[in-house]
């Protein structure tokens, strides 16, 4: 699987916007860069998965450049309850049984 | 409907005890994955089941942890003869199929203490 490298940690504001990068520089033809989020106590939650260009969904928005080395989350408008660790994964379509490696992520830490 | 369900949600024991810890995935979800989590750390990879296929088992850390998977559905994990460096969160997940980008579906986990 190809390594991922994101910043430990990140403060920002309420209302601002945040963007976590993450930079995959191995990523494969066939991988995926997917993001989770995880707050205290509980199991890691998927935020949103993408390939190439950008994908949005209610939570967050993601962009991947044409070379796909790197990917960025960006969360609009962050609140106190987005305070949590981001985790950033690539994997492939088509690996079988090859698991998602979770780094350490980037823990975000909103501040009124 | 039900997400994936995890229990205990806490236990604690002495050390050389052996530990059990249940997960029931959410249904029709054919993959099912264990991950051990310690303070402030990533998650670490253990076991995986996909299907009637053999388990993955190459993150399992000592041949004290097995993990076994009835019927394709309930999965257990087994720490025998606990150790201190076992206190950790267990983490399960289950996913829709064997295709790793299948988003994961996690549990919150079993906290397990060894005194």
């Amino acid at each position: 699987l190809a390594k991922t490298t994101q910043p430990i940690s990140m403060d920002s504001y309420e209302g601002q916007e945040v963007n976590i990068t993450c930079s995959h520089n191995n990523i494969a033809t066939n991988d995926y860069i997917t993001w989770y989020q995880q707050f205290p106590s509980q199991g890691p939650r998927f935020i949103i998965q993408g390939y190439k260009t950008k994908v949005t969904n209610e939570v967050a928005s993601l962009f991947i450049p044409a070379d796909r080395k790197s990917s960025t989350l960006s969360l609009p408008r962050v609140s106190l309850s987005d305070t949590a660790v981001y985790y950033c994964l690539v994997g492939s379509r088509n690996s079988g049984n090859t698991p998602l490696v979770f780094g350490k992520g980037t823990r975000l830490s909103v501040i009124a | 409907g039900a997400g994936v369900s995890q229990s205990p949600s806490n236990k604690v024991t002495e050390k050389g005890k052996d530990v059990e810890l249940r997960c029931d995935p959410i249904s029709g979800h054919t993959a099912l994955y264990w991950y051990r989590q310690s303070l402030g750390q990533g998650l670490e990879f253990l076991i995986y089941f996909q299907g009637n296929s053999a388990p993955d088992k190459s993150g399992l850390p000592s041949d004290r942890f097995s993990a076994e998977r009835t019927g394709g559905s309930v999965s257990t994990l087994t720490i025998q003869r606990t150790q201190q460096e076992d206190s950790a969160v267990y983490l399960c997940a289950s996913s829709l199929a064997r295709r790793t980008n299948q988003p994961q579906h996690f549990g919150d986990g079993t906290r397990l203490s060894i005194l």
